[in-house]
């Protein structure tokens, strides 16, 4: 039962173009959306969240938007740097678990020169 | 002046034994969270304390003991370890028990034989 799916397991993208990283999500009541990074034998580290009385939040080079109708949200980094090769994950909570995390499976980002 | 430690780094052990992961925390935060990425890259949240209590208990086999000395460590003791146990294991914290950024700790890689 995957609440939270990431459908592209990779995703390679030229330095300075756009990443557009896609996730959507089943479960109705979940109100809370993440975006962590993860680099290879480390641990994840946040990047950016949306409440879903938003339909984007920008923090410099990333913008994560949200489609509740859609029940998808996408996270764009634009311009892509090689320092953005990693992992991303998309996280959702509810109001009544706020702690609870569920995560999607993870899509890894190449950014070429 | 790492801000959520995890020890071991990497453990291999044998089925049937008895392990424990330690974390630490430094950053002053009230609730520690243990995660499990398996061999597909699902990051399951297993357990959350809170100020030393137990929040969340996800459906996680008895084998597996939480325990919270303290607010600043959350260690993972497992019994009889089976060969489905082999993951990396993750800890974090976050400063309430909320929609606050949790940061996780490096991993520990967990092979069982």
């Amino acid at each position: 039962d995957q609440q939270v799916k990431q459908n592209s397991p990779s995703l390679s993208v030229q330095e300075g173009r756009i990443s557009i990283l896609n996730c959507d999500y089943t479960n109705s009541m979940f109100d809370y959306f993440l975006w962590y990074k993860k680099y290879p034998a480390e641990g994840p580290t946040f990047l950016i969240s949306i409440s879903s009385i938003k339909d984007k939040n920008e923090d410099g080079r990333f913008t994560v938007f949200l489609n509740k109708s859609a029940k998808h949200l996408s996270l764009h980094i634009v311009p892509s740097q090689p320092g953005d090769s990693a992992v991303y994950f998309c996280a959702a909570s509810s109001a009544g678990t706020a702690s609870k995390l569920t995560f999607g499976t993870g899509t890894r980002l190449q950014v070429t020169l | 002046d790492t801000a959520v430690s995890q020890t071991p780094k990497y453990l291999v052990t044998q089925m049937g034994n008895d392990k424990s992961i330690k974390c630490e925390q430094n950053l002053g935060h009230d609730t520690m969270y243990w995660y499990k990425q398996d061999s597909k890259k699902f990051l399951k949240i297993m357990f959350s304390y809170n100020n030393k209590e137990l929040i969340i208990n996800e459906t996680v086999p008895n084998r597996f003991s939480p325990k919270s000395p303290d607010k600043a460590h959350l260690n993972l003791h497992i019994n009889s370890l089976e060969l489905g146990d082999s993951a990396v294991y993750f800890c974090a914290s976050s400063q309430a028990d909320g929609r606050e950024t949790q940061y996780f700790g490096p991993g520990t890689r967990l092979l069982v034989l």
